[in-house]
């Protein structure tokens, strides 16, 4: 069965420090990967995905991820967060066979402080 | 707005009480989500359906719980005899193919009293 864990439920971090959040996933055939934010009070919004090609995938806002495949990992980063970045972030993936429904890790809840 | 809309945002019931929700997705979008969202949690998929057919479904999933999209475009969840661990943010996404993104609505949450 697909699965896929998020490895830091929540992070505090002052403003202009840099930001990793980690993303592992469990499914052996081709996937398509995403990272989602949910600011508080709003819906869930796509960051940025990654289908094929390059591994380095940039979205919004400043934030990029790297799809390593022989680690089965999407890494979210962005070299300075803001205040304004504080959100919950979802890793999800969905496969490109059998069932296409997207399956979400736990979420990283992360705080900036101003 | 031409987001995926769900109705109601809000709902509270009591115990054993009937409840149902409205999805409308993005238009001309065919695939159709439902996740249920409890704190702390990612969303968790519920089922989901392409045009008006029903592929999947969560083995998770109580029969207590029914979703129909007649003709393909909005879609309706049903939660029978409610129980309190139901409470939680039921959310709808849409896409329009497989190799693309799911657009969510803002969510309804309910909570059984």
């Amino acid at each position: 069965a697909q699965s896929v864990s998020q490895h830091n439920h929540h992070v505090i971090l002052s403003e202009a420090a840099s930001l990793e959040l980690g993303c592992n996933y469990s499914y052996g055939g081709t996937v398509n990967l995403f990272w989602y934010v949910q600011y508080p009070g709003q819906h869930l919004q796509l960051l940025l995905k990654y289908f094929s090609g390059d591994p380095l995938v940039k979205g919004i806002k400043g934030f990029e991820a790297e799809f390593i495949k022989s680690k089965f990992s999407f890494n979210l980063r962005k070299p300075s967060v803001q205040w304004s970045d504080t959100a919950e972030y979802f890793c999800a993936v969905n496969a490109l066979s059998g069932t296409y429904k997207y399956i979400f890790g736990t979420g990283t809840r992360l705080k900036v402080l101003a | 707005d031409t987001g995926v809309s769900q109705n109601p945002r809000h709902k509270i019931t009591k115990r054993g009480q009937n409840v149902t929700f409205r999805c409308d997705p993005i238009s001309e979008h065919n695939r159709l989500y439902w996740y249920r969202q409890t704190l702390g949690q990612g969303p968790e998929f519920l089922t989901y359906f392409q045009n008006e057919a029903q592929l999947e479904k969560s083995r998770l999933l109580s029969d207590r719980f029914s979703a129909e999209r007649p003709k393909g475009s909005f879609s309706t969840l049903e939660i029978q005899r409610t129980e309190q661990g139901d409470s939680a943010m039921y959310l709808c996404a849409s896409s329009p193919e497989l190799t693309t993104e799911a657009f969510f609505g803002q969510g309804t949450r309910l909570t059984v009293v």
